[in-house]
Parts: structure tokens; sequence; C-alpha cells
């Protein structure tokens, strides 16, 4: 079966720090891959998503980035964190263009 | 383009009372629609999915929607509300030349004993 894995569960950094955030799948080959956003009492920022090793398309222009080293690892990182990138990070997964399988989410406070 | 509008952003029902959750969704073409559902501090969850066939959709916990392309809805409902389906629930609809969902912005549910 697959799962889906997400590190760290929660973080805490100061403004103006780097971010690396990792997500990796297990149990499938070429999955889609995808970053998403949640700020409190808000509903999905689509940031980030990867149909391939190597292949980012960016939805929301930000000081944030994605990388796809290797074909079940999406990383989402950052130079130097914004007081406004505090929010739930949730990565997922899908086969193709249905369902989606999200990770556990990681929890950034920007201070 | 693809968008989906949930109305309500918060709904409130007492236990064992009729849950109604509300979606419609924009799209050019065919849609696939889904039903997720968070609990606090975790990630989504599917609880059910149209993609072709059969209109009404049975998911997981007693929750079914029907899509009507007519209307461009796919409303949740369960019959019978219980106090674990306290949650929030996100409505997402996805096709093939997008190669993504767009979801929601998601309906706080609150079950009053």
């Amino acid at each position: 079966s697959q799962t889906i894995h997400q590190w760290p569960a929660t973080l805490v950094q100061p403004v103006g720090s780097p971010l690396s955030l990792e997500c990796t799948v297990e149990g499938t080959s070429n999955p889609n891959l995808y970053w998403y956003r949640q700020a409190a009492g808000r509903g999905l920022q689509l940031l980030f998503y990867s149909v391939g090793i190597g292949q980012i398309s960016s939805e929301v222009p930000q000081n944030l980035s994605a990388s796809r080293p290797q074909d079940r690892q999406f990383i989402l990182s950052s130079k130097k964190l914004l007081l406004s990138d505090s929010g739930f990070y949730l990565c997922a997964w899908s086969p193709g263009v249905e369902t989606q399988y999200f990770g556990p989410g990681t929890r950034l406070l920007v201070l | 383009a693809q968008s989906v509008t949930q109305l309500g952003s918060h709904v409130s029902v007492s236990e064992g009372a009729l849950v109604l959750l509300r979606c419609n969704y924009s799209s050019s073409v065919p849609p696939y629609l889904f039903w997720y559902v968070q609990y606090p501090n975790q990630g989504l969850q599917l609880l059910l999915k149209y993609t072709t066939g059969a209109t009404l959709v049975k998911g997981i916990n007693g929750f079914e929607a029907e899509f009507k392309k007519s209307e461009t809805s796919f409303h949740l409902t369960k019959p019978s509300a219980h106090m674990s389906d306290a949650a929030e629930y996100f409505c997402a609809v996805s096709d093939a030349s997008a190669g993504k969902s767009t979801f929601g912005d998601g309906t706080t549910l609150t079950v009053k004993p």
C-alpha cells in the first residue's frame, strides 16, 4: 500500500531563516506531487505541483520554491522566511487527476 | 478554468439531524468531483468521489453526494449527524487538462449535542 510522509511535524523558525520541508511517498512510482498551504481558518492554497522529476509548476508567486530531486521526494524551501509564511503545509500525491492522498502536514510558525 | 464554491463557511446541526453541505463547481470539461474531510491538525481524507457513471455516490461514514450537471452542483449529505462528524469539509474539482484539483474554501461542520 502507499504511504506519504512529511517532516518535520512542527517547526518554529525566526523571520529571515531558511526553510526545508520534506515529503516522501512510498509504494508507488511516478506520482503527481503537490504542496499546499492552509492558513488559519482558510482553505487550501496550491503552491506547487509536479508531474515528474525536475518538473515543477508554481501556482502562486512568493518567496517559496519546490524541488523534486527523486521520483518520490518533494521538497519545499525558502531562503528567507516571512511572517506570512506561517501556516499548515500539506503534501499530497495522486496517481493522475483523480484522488489526492494527503500527508499529515507540517505546522510552521514564523516568529 | 475550473472553480469551486462552497456555500456557507460554517454549518451547525444538532446530533441526529440531516447534514447538508453545498458545493457548486465550474468546469469547461466533464469534471471529477471530490469531497474531503479534515480533522484538526491532520491532513485531508477522501470521503467520496464522482468520476463517471452513477450520479449518486456513497462514501465513508454514511455520507453521500449527488452530481447534478444541470445545476453544476455536488452537495454532500448525511441523514443523521454524529458528534464525530464535526470537522472541516472540502469540495474539489479536477479535470484531465488541468492535471490538478481546485479546492473550495471549506465548510466547518459543528454538531451540537
